[in-house]
């Protein structure tokens, strides 16, 4: 089974300061990864997502990721940020499509409060 | 392009009863996965239904089951709830038998008292 640690459960940070939320995986095989936001009592929305080519991916509203295979990370970040963003924010893993590959397994999540 | 949908939003049950959710997915996906949000357990797979076949399944009591109909909806139910099944159960469609085009619905709050 694959698992998703996200090292911070709880960040906070003013308004236009920069901000790097932190994921790391286990897995000794290629994974798809992935970065949603959850805003209270709504579901989860795709960020961005890793699934081969350059390790920088850049997704909606101002944030990136960079996938690094060696230190078995994918570690979200965001030059500014606005309140907006306060919400929770969830990296998740799968080993790939279909059958028993195409299930993702989330970290426990990162609590992001932005501070005018 | 209408989104997932699930009904209903929130639901209160008492233990012991059973409970159905609904999921309706984007329009043309066919593979449909459950998912349980928990603060204490976080977010958990419970299944996986692509073209009505269940194909995967999370580490959950058979007291969780699921189905999907030919135009691709899917159900959930819980049988005999216990206080512990409160949760936000989150459904995602994809277009392909696969995450990495999920979307995902707005959830049900299921309540057991």
């Amino acid at each position: 089974a694959q698992s998703v640690t996200q090292l911070d459960s709880q960040v906070p940070v003013f308004e236009e300061a920069p901000v790097e939320l932190r994921c790391n995986y286990s897995s000794s095989v290629s994974v798809y990864l992935f970065w949603y936001v959850q805003y209270p009592n709504q579901g989860l929305q795709l960020l961005l997502k890793y699934l081969s080519g350059s390790t920088l991916v850049k997704g909606i509203n101002g944030f990136e990721a960079e996938f690094n295979k060696s230190q078995t990370s994918f570690h979200l970040r965001k030059p500014s940020v606005h309140i907006s963003d306060t919400a929770e924010y969830f990296c998740a893993v799968s080993r790939g499509r279909g059958s028993t590959l195409g299930r993702l397994y989330f970290g426990r999540g990162t609590q992001l409060t932005v501070w005018p | 392009k209408a989104g997932v949908t699930q009904t209903p939003r929130y639901l209160i049950k008492t233990r012991g009863q059973q409970v159905t959710l609904s999921c309706s997915p984007i329009s043309g996906h066919r593979s449909v996965s459950w998912y349980q949000q928990t603060p204490g357990q976080g977010l958990q797979f419970l299944f996986e239904y692509f073209s009505e076949t269940q194909r995967n399944k999370g580490n959950f009591p058979g007291r969780f089951s699921g189905r999907q109909f030919s135009n691709s909806r899917s159900e959930m139910n819980v049988s005999t709830l216990e206080l512990g099944d409160s949760a936000l159960y989150l459904c995602a469609s994809s277009g392909q038998a696969g995450p990495d085009e999920a979307f995902f619905g707005q959830g049900t709050r299921l309540t057991v008292v």
